[in-house]
């Protein structure tokens, strides 16, 4: 069985530069989450798909990170303008349904550096 | 509002010996934990969950964790410490559904290192 699949993996700009992540899930999961990871932290929620709706956003900077789901699979979070201290690990991840007790598949990550 | 905690940073383990990895947590009802491990440039991988049941739960790679409901724990224990469990590792805890949306919130991970 294939897992999570992001890219890019690793990726460097200039802060007030857009920058965008994409992730691909495992085939079927319907549930979909990006977390944003700072060095010697937690990962943190940004962002929860259901098929191809919201779920939960609330910790989502909205002024300047977006997110879609195209036809409840593929995923893409953007960020536009960065500042420096979105420097940070991306994680998607996916579960096999909705429920809270299901485990998550995580893929490897995009490290986003700003400078 | 829910809460882990993983009071130790790093934790060091002669190959061998037994380890333990801990975690507590704060949540107002009955939690889900998680334990997922991270290995350097990698995403994270689940190793075990505690749903309900037996208080003892095995995972993968030889772990198991303990549930303890009255010390509000769920500490994560092998038998006998490899020198490639040395990685980081997280705690995770997630209510059921109680009429609206539970995210699941992650602790601030202790990194595990194996001494030969």
């Amino acid at each position: 069985e294939a897992g999570v699949a992001q890219s890019p993996r690793y990726k460097i700009i200039e802060k007030r530069q857009s920058v965008a992540f994409w992730c691909n899930p495992i085939s079927g999961h319907a549930t979909l989450y990006w977390y944003q990871q700072i060095l010697g932290q937690g990962p943190k929620l940004l962002i929860q798909f259901q098929n191809n709706g919201v779920v939960d956003d609330s910790q989502l900077p909205k002024d300047r990170f977006s997110a879609e789901r195209l036809k409840g699979v593929d995923s893409t979070l953007k960020i536009q303008p960065a500042k420096l201290e979105d420097s940070a690990v991306y994680l998607c991840a996916s579960s096999d349904g909705t429920g809270p007790y299901n485990e998550q598949f995580f893929g490897p990550g995009t490290r986003l550096t700003v400078l | 509002a829910q809460s882990v905690a993983q009071p130790e940073d790093q934790v060091n383990v002669a190959e061998g010996n037994p380890l333990t990895v801990k975690c507590t947590y704060s949540v107002s009802g009955n939690p889900y934990l998680f334990w997922y491990v991270q290995y350097p440039n990698r995403g994270l991988q689940f190793l075990l969950k505690y749903i309900t049941g037996d208080n003892l739960v095995k995972g993968s790679y030889g772990f198991e964790a303990e549930f303890n409901k009255s010390q509000t724990s769920f500490h994560l224990k092998k038998p006998s410490a490899l020198v490639s469990d040395s990685a980081l590792y997280f705690c995770a805890v997630r209510l059921p559904y109680s009429g609206g949306y539970q995210k699941v919130t992650f602790g601030t991970g202790t990194k595990l290192q194996v001494i030969p």
